[in-house]
């Protein structure tokens, strides 16, 4: 079964930090981009990062470029995302979402259950 | 950049046909494929439409999917409404000028 499990949420400090995991199973994890997807209580779906299979490419939505950062271990099946400088608007559930590419994500086929991550003093 | 718009609600009846829109604001909509998610309350999304048109194994016929140029908007369509059909519905397309995801706002599809 493929699937995609998110780890790591919970509550810190605005100015702190988290680490989110993903475990991802079912796949060829190594052969595909990742991204990750969150979502504000009450709103819509805002698109965060994405990496390539290989983590050649990276790419980050402009609300958290140089406070986020991306990553994977092939070698795992795991995505992760080291968050800083936490902002209350961090609060959200952030999803780990399987791009249909190597390279690039241009659609998400599979998604995780999310994860709650509240920023919050 | 670009910005998908979609109505922030829509509401039908059972049986009934509905259709949900999805401005691209520049740029065509034919540049890059759009693709419709279907999030029911507590859940994750799931997709229902793909490049524009195709049905994923396992949604119904009843869900379609099109692009009009004229317009630079993409639909959602379902026919035959269900009350299980009640759900947020997001587009979500691709801008390959700087490799980003974009969503539009969401529709909260109300079947009464």
């Amino acid at each position: 079964e493929v699937q995609l499990v998110e780890s790591g949420g919970g509550l810190v400090k605005p100015g702190g930090s988290l680490r989110l995991s993903c475990a991802a199973s079912g796949f060829t994890f190594s052969s595909y981009s990742m991204n990750w997807v969150r979502q504000a209580p009450g709103k819509g779906l805002e698109w965060v990062s994405s990496i390539s299979s290989s983590s050649s490419y990276i790419y980050y939505a402009d609300s958290v470029k140089g406070r986020f950062t991306i990553s994977r271990d092939n070698a795992k099946n795991s995505l992760y995302l080291q968050m800083n400088s936490l902002r209350a608007e961090d609060t959200a559930v952030y999803y780990c979402a399987k791009g249909r590419y190597g390279d690039y994500s241009d659609a998400f086929d599979i998604w995780g259950q999310g994860t709650m991550v509240t920023v919050s003093s | 950049n670009f910005m998908l718009t979609q109505p922030h609600s829509v509401s039908e009846s059972p049986g009934k046909t509905v259709t949900i829109s999805c401005t691209r604001s520049s740029g065509s909509i034919a540049s890059n494929y759009v693709q419709w998610y279907q999030q029911r309350p507590g859940s994750s999304p799931t997709t229902v439409i793909y490049e524009d048109n195709q049905r994923p194994s396992g949604v119904p016929d009843r869900f379609s999917g099109s692009i009009d140029s004229s317009s630079n908007s993409a639909s959602l369509t379902i026919s035959g409404l269900k009350t299980e059909d009640e759900a947020d519905y997001y587009c979500q397309s691709y801008d390959s000028s700087n490799r980003r995801v974009v969503f539009g706002g969401g529709t909260k599809l109300t079947v009464l």
